[in-house]
Formats: structure tokens, C-alpha cells, sequence
């Protein structure tokens, strides 16, 4: 069945490193990704999208990029700042329409961002 | 929160009683979703609605039930029949039901009492 999953569910960084948030989806049809930051109690807000007609997309401070071989996604945040502290987590769909046509969550990775 | 706007932030239920969860747009989009997060766990799709008067069941329909009479407006219930309530509930809108950015409202925390 689909699946996302990511590598890390912690990933730790010091305050003006760059950081590289992982995700690997199973299903190899999906052609739409979505990355998503949720601070504690709040609502998902929407970061970068990427189409599989794409290898890269950079956004404001962001990148993702996008491994089709390997099925695999990642988000880039340079030069992280305390207010990145967050969870972070992929989303694909790779429907045709009707109830197929839906996201795919994964778990998530908390980023924690040390001064 | 993108013009997505739940109540209440939180909200508690007894038992065999029936609530509603609110959820209102101003964004003008076609499609609306409601979604269940649970602790390490990814989102899960409980409905959605791709159109007015119009939803689908989702992923874990069972014991919640949903309207959508006008545009910017799609109330979940959930029902004494869900046996575990207890979650963090998200509702979406994307202005249509395709490969397109979902945007998220604050969401509403439901517990047991």
C-alpha cells in the first residue's frame, strides 16, 4: 500500500546550520509533494510543493528536492533560525481522481533548533 | 491560518453525547477536508467534500458525519458511536479537489470527560 515515511523523527541543529529533513515514499506513482511545518498546538502550514515533472524547487530559504529513482524527498532549510523549530512532515498523492485523489501523510520529524 | 477558521480550540465531550466541530473558509475553494492527528501518527482523512452539497467518506468515517450546505462552511459531528474521540481534529480547504495545496485551519482539540 502507499506509505511515507521519514528517516529521522529528531533531528537537532545548531542555530545558523543548514538542515536537511528526509522523506521516503513507497508508492511510485505519486507525482504531487507537499512539505508541511506545525508548531506545537497549531495547524499545519504549508512551506514548498514540488510536481514530479521537477528534480528542485527553492522557496525563501528552502529547497526541496526530489529523487524519483529512489523515491525519495527532502527539505532544506538554510541558515535555521529558532522560529524553525518545529515538526515537519511530507505529504504525496498520487491519485487519478476520486477517492484516490487524496494526500498521503507521513509521520513526521521534530526539528529542534539549539541557540 | 489561511483564512480557515475552527472552533472551538478545544472542546470536551461526555459520554453518548454528540459535538460539533466548526469549520468556516473565506478562500473561495471548492474542496474541504476534515482530518483526525493522533500522537505519532500522520494525518488521517475522516471526509472530505470536493463541492457544495456534495462528501465523500474518507479513510475513518465511522463515527463522525459531516454537512456542506454552503461553500465556506463544512461542520464535522462526531458521534457517541466514535469509542475514541480523543485527538487533535484538522480541517483543510484547496481550491479544488486535485493535485493542490491544502491549506490548514488551527484545529480543534477534542478530549473525554
Amino acid at each position: 500500500g502507499e506509505s511515507v515515511g521519514l528517516h529521522l523523527p529528531t533531528l537537532s541543529v545548531q542555530e545558523g546550520d543548514n538542515s536537511i529533513i528526509n522523506c521516503a515514499y513507497s508508492n511510485s506513482a505519486s507525482d504531487y509533494f507537499i512539505w508541511y511545518k506545525q508548531e506545537s498546538g497549531k495547524g499545519p502550514q504549508f512551506i514548498i510543493d514540488i510536481r514530479s515533472n521537477m528534480d528542485k524547487r527553492q522557496g525563501q530559504r528552502v529547497t526541496v528536492l526530489l529523487n524519483k529513482t529512489v523515491k525519495h524527498l527532502s527539505l532544506q532549510i538554510a541558515a535555521t533560525q529558532p522560529g524553525d523549530s518545529a515538526v515537519y512532515f511530507c505529504a504525496e498523492n498520487s491519485g487519478n481522481g476520486g477517492a484516490t485523489n487524496k494526500l498521503i501523510f507521513g509521520t513526521g520529524t521534530l526539528l529542534a533548533v539549539q541557540p | 491560518d489561511g483564512g480557515i477558521t475552527q472552533s472551538p480550540k478545544y472542546l470536551f465531550r461526555k459520554e453518548g453525547q454528540n459535538v460539533t466541530l466548526s469549520c468556516e473558509q473565506n478562500l473561495n475553494h471548492d474542496a474541504m477536508y476534515w482530518y483526525r492527528q493522533d500522537p505519532g501518527q500522520g494525518l488521517r482523512l475522516i471526509y472530505y467534500s470536493q463541492i457544495v452539497n456534495d462528501f465523500q467518506k474518507g479513510d475513518i468515517a465511522e463515527g463522525y458525519s459531516v454537512s456542506r450546505e454552503k461553500k465556506e462552511s463544512f461542520p464535522l459531528t462526531v458521534t457517541s458511536a466514535q469509542k475514541n474521540p480523543t485527538a487533535f481534529y484538522l480541517c483543510a480547504s484547496s481550491i479544488n479537489y486535485g493535485k493542490n495545496i491544502q491549506y490548514f485551519g488551527a484545529g480543534t482539540r477534542l478530549s473525554v470527560l
